[in-house]
This record gives structure tokens, C-alpha cells and sequence, in this order.
């Protein structure tokens, strides 16, 4: 079936470093790409998207990048501060099909002061 | 404006019981979904619901699970009799319209545990 592979599961960084996460979707027909973070105690929220007509979508310090051909894609997060730590989840789903989001396994990244 | 709440955050429960989960959507929100995430893996989709009408219960794993939204309003779903499988944190997420750029707003989870 339809699966989103995620990597890697536990993510260190150090505090104004970068943190790369990267996923790996197996359904050529997705063509929208969410990024969920996760706070302790609380649901997953939408902190960044990119649509399959898109190579690179960048948002202060989080970007995503897609390669549709590989079908991989990527969160970028630069300057890492300690609020960034969390539980993030790539995710990817069809337009015609939007409320079946398939989820990757999630990253816990940690940033160390 | 709230949340999606959901209730109660955490429950513990021996296999073969019931247990009923509650999700309050945003207000004015037609769409609502159920996850849940199972050991840590990724959050997988249960069913989706356009007012009180299934849209899609794809997800649905067997009928030990039953979700219903009386009034289009809040959701339960329930779980009857629970498996040591059924562990996990059950999330509610809700939407103003059916669209892929219409974000889905989640709630805290309900964590499932049966021993």
C-alpha cells in the first residue's frame, strides 16, 4: 500500500545549527506534501506545505524541497533554537483524497543549548 | 476561538472492556477526522466525516471500532471489546471545508492504553 518513509527516527542537533529531515514517498499520484510538528502534550500542527508543481517552498527558517522524480523530500531547519524541539512528521496525500494523509513515522529532534 | 478538544487525554483500560473516546470539533467545522498513532510509529488514518455522514472509513482496522457523530457535531469513537493492540494516542482533527490546502486543526490525543 501507500507509505511515506521517514528518516532519521531521533535527531540531535546543536543549538544555531541545521537539522535536515527526509522522507521518501512511494505514491507517484501524491502531489501534496504537509509538515506536522509536535509539541509534548499536544496534536500535530501544520507548520509548512509544498505542492507537487513546486521544487522549494521556504518559510523564515523552515524550507522544504521535492525532488518528484525521486520522489523524495525534505524538511530544512536552520538556526535551531530550543523551541524547535519536537516530535515532526512529513506527510503526503493526493488533492482528490486530502483527508487520507499518509504520515511518515516521525523525527524527534532534540537541540542541545 | 477553541480547539479541537478532546476527551479524556489519557485512559487505562484491561482488554475485553469498552472504552468510548470524545472529540469536540472547531466550531462550524463540517469535517472531521480520527487518527491514531500506534507504538510510535506513523499517525495513520481511521475515518473522516462530513457532518454526521461517513465520508470515508477506509482506515477503520475491524468492527471492535465505532465512530459516530449524532447531529454533525461532536464525534465518539468506540472501542468495544478493546485488544492490547488498540494501544495508542487517538487523535480528532477537524476542517472548515474538504480541500487539501484546508488544514487540518488537531486536537491533544486521547492515550490509549490496554493492559
Amino acid at each position: 500500500g501507500e507509505n511515506v518513509e521517514q528518516h532519521p527516527s531521533t535527531l540531535s542537533v546543536q543549538e544555531g545549527d541545521s537539522a535536515v529531515i527526509k522522507c521518501t514517498y512511494s505514491d507517484s499520484a501524491s502531489n501534496y506534501f504537509p509538515w506536522y510538528k509536535q509539541e509534548l502534550g499536544k496534536g500535530p500542527q501544520l507548520i509548512i506545505d509544498i505542492r507537487s508543481n513546486v521544487g522549494e517552498k521556504k518559510d523564515q527558517r523552515i524550507a522544504v524541497t521535492l525532488n518528484k522524480t525521486a520522489k523524495h523530500f525534505s524538511l530544512h531547519i536552520t538556526e535551531t533554537q530550543p523551541e524547535d524541539s519536537a516530535v515532526y512528521f512529513c506527510a503526503a496525500t493526493r488533492y482528490s483524497s486530502a483527508s487520507k494523509i499518509i504520515f511518515g513515522s516521525g523525527t524527534r529532534l532534540s537541540i542541545r543549548p | 476561538e477553541a480547539g479541537v478538544t478532546q476527551f479524556p487525554s489519557h485512559s487505562v483500560i484491561e482488554k475485553g472492556q469498552t472504552v468510548t473516546l470524545r472529540c469536540d470539533p472547531i466550531s462550524g467545522h463540517d469535517n472531521l477526522y480520527w487518527y491514531r498513532r500506534v507504538m510510535g510509529k506513523e499517525i495513520k488514518f481511521l475515518l473522516h466525516f462530513v457532518k454526521e455522514s461517513k465520508q470515508d472509513e477506509s482506515g477503520m482496522p475491524n468492527n471492535r471500532f465505532l465512530a459516530e457523530r449524532t447531529g454533525g457535531t461532536y464525534s465518539t469513537l468506540k472501542v468495544q471489546p478493546a485488544e492490547l493492540e488498540d494501544s495508542g494516542v487517538y487523535f480528532c482533527a477537524s476542517s472548515q471545508v474538504f480541500s487539501y490546502n484546508s488544514p487540518l486543526h488537531f486536537g491533544n490525543g486521547t492515550r490509549l492504553t490496554v493492559t
